[in-house]
């Protein structure tokens, strides 16, 4: 079936280190949404992209979407403790109404 | 990796009538359960946590008695909208805990739209 596998799972960085987290779909995807959540929050929606090759930027965050609409990456610049929690992404195919999520990646900063 | 479904993955109904949507984790089991509302590229609001064999627990502001949740067995739960409205109307998302480190795993959601 339809799957967005997303990678690494976890990934333990010093503050100030940089943090990347990748996502892959089986299909092609009309768009792809950021969730962060915090430890023992819910999900807070972060960016939507749509648009083929595009790259998006939140201060630290930067967002793309591959060329062929079936992969995407969040990388953040210089982590500190408030980037602390796991990052989702959720591919949305228009015509089943759904979202695919990726299990997630957990960001730990190491003391 | 952990896979839950939801079904059905979207559903149109009248105004005044009851629709039922199912959460299932695949291949684990999951004690506590999760559902959501999602607006439009908008983060997920929670309405209520669900624990296998006892009764859910509702997020301030959400009807209990509107959004009946069950969750009968480890690795099913459901959300009933009674007598629902066109503001019901919207994207209704589930979430499963699981695992060894009780990771969350996410549904495909639901899409209600009421007419």
């Amino acid at each position: 079936g339809q799957q967005v596998m997303q990678i690494p799972q976890y990934q333990h960085v010093q503050e100030g280190e940089d943090f990347t987290t990748y996502c892959n779909s089986s299909t092609t995807l009309s768009n792809i949404q950021w969730y962060k959540q915090r430890p023992g929050g819910h999900p807070v929606f972060l960016i939507q992209l749509v648009k083929s090759g595009e790259v998006k930027k939140q201060k630290r965050l930067t967002f793309q979407f591959g060329e062929a609409k079936k992969n995407s990456s969040l990388h953040i610049t210089a982590t500190q403790t408030t980037d602390v929690g796991t990052y989702f992404c959720a591919g949305d195919q228009d015509s089943n109404y759904q979202l695919i999520w990726g299990a997630g990646t957990k960001l730990i900063i190491k003391p | 990796g952990a896979v839950v479904s939801q079904h059905p993955s979207w559903v149109i109904c009248k105004s005044g009538t009851s629709v039922k949507i199912e959460c299932r984790s695949l291949d684990f089991q999951a004690t506590t359960m999760f559902w959501y509302r999602q607006f439009p590229k908008q983060s997920l609001m929670l309405m209520a946590t669900s624990n296998e064999g006892s009764k859910a627990t509702y997020e301030q502001g959400v009807e209990k008695d509107k959004f009946l949740i069950n969750h009968a067995s480890l690795t099913l739960s459901t959300l009933t909208v009674t007598s629902a409205h066109p503001e019901d109307s919207s994207f209704y998302i589930c979430s499963a805990e699981g695992g060894e480190y009780y990771e969350q795993y996410f549904g495909p959601g639901t899409r209600l739209t009421v007419t």
